[in-house]
C-alpha cells in the first residue's frame, strides 16, 4: 500500500513569511509523529498525534509552530513568520498504534 | 529513554557482511531496540526490531547480547545501495502511546566498489 507522503517536498520562503506543510499518513495508522532534521544530525521531535488529538507538543521550539490533524488523517506543520533557523528537513511519520514507525520523504525548508 | 552509542562512521566492502555495533547499556527490560537507516534525502526507512531475541527479516538481521547492553545489526552481503545513516533507538513502545523515537547521529555506513 500507500506510504507515508508530504508535501511538498521542498520549500523556498523569504524570512517572515508563513509556511504550511502537508502529511497523509498511512491509511488507518492512529499515530502521528512530527520532527525537524537540522543537516547532519537525527531527527529531533516535535509534536504528536494520537487520531486528532495532539497529545504532545513539547519538542515545538517556539510559538510560531503550530500542527493540527482536524480529522484524524492528514496532518499541517504551520511556522509563521519564518525565520533562518528554521531550515530543515520536516519529517512525518505514522504509526499503526504505539510501534513501528513509517517516515515520510521529508520537506525541506530553505527560509532566505 | 535509555541513550545509545553508535561510532560515528564505518567502511564495508561491497558484497561482505557490515556489521553495525550500538551500545545501549542502560536499556529497561521493556524496552526494544530499533533500528532505521536513512539514505541521502529520504527519509528514515524501517529495518528491524527486536526485545530480547536474535531477529532475522529479508533486509538484516539483529543480534541483541543476553544482557541486552548491546547490539549488532548485520547486513549480510552489503551494496553500494546500503550506503546511509543507520539509526539505533531503543524504545519502550507497545503500551505507552505517543512515545517518540529519539534518534542519535547514528553511523554512516560506506559500502565501498
Amino acid at each position: 500500500g500507500a506510504g507515508v507522503s508530504q508535501s511538498p517536498r521542498y520549500k523556498v520562503a523569504k524570512r517572515g513569511q508563513d509556511v504550511a506543510l502537508r502529511c497523509d499518513p498511512i491509511s488507518g495508522h492512529v499515530s502521528l509523529f512530527w520532527y525537524q532534521q537540522a543537516l547532519g544530525q537525527g531527527p529531533e521531535f516535535l509534536t504528536y498525534f494520537q487520531n486528532e488529538a495532539q497529545l504532545d507538543k513539547s519538542g515545538l521550539p517556539s510559538d510560531r509552530f503550530f500542527a493540527e490533524r482536524p480529522e484524524g488523517s492528514v496532518s499541517t506543520l504551520k511556522i509563521q513568520r519564518t525565520q533562518q533557523e528554521d531550515s530543515a528537513v520536516y519529517l512525518c511519520a505514522s504509526s499503526l498504534a504505539h510501534d513501528t514507525q513509517y517516515f515520510g520523504p521529508g520537506t525541506r525548508l530553505t527560509v532566505l | 529513554d535509555a541513550k545509545t552509542t553508535q561510532p560515528p562512521s564505518m567502511d564495508c566492502a561491497e558484497g561482505r557482511a557490515a556489521n553495525l555495533p550500538c551500545n545501549h547499556s542502560t536499556i529497561s527490560g521493556n524496552e526494544y531496540v530499533y533500528w532505521y537507516r536513512q539514505i541521502h534525502s529520504q527519509g528514515p526507512q524501517y529495518i528491524i526490531h527486536g526485545l530480547k531475541n536474535n531477529e532475522t527479516n529479508e533486509m538484516a538481521s539483529l543480534i541483541i547480547t543476553e544482557d541486552r547492553k548491546s547490539s549488532t545489526l548485520i547486513l549480510p552481503h552489503a551494496t553500494l545501495r546500503d550506503t546511509a545513516v543507520y539509526y539505533c533507538i531503543v524504545f519502550r513502545g507497545y503500551g505507552n502511546y505517543g512515545q517518540n523515537f529519539v534518534f542519535g547521529p547514528g553511523t554512516r555506513l560506506s559500502v565501498l566498489p
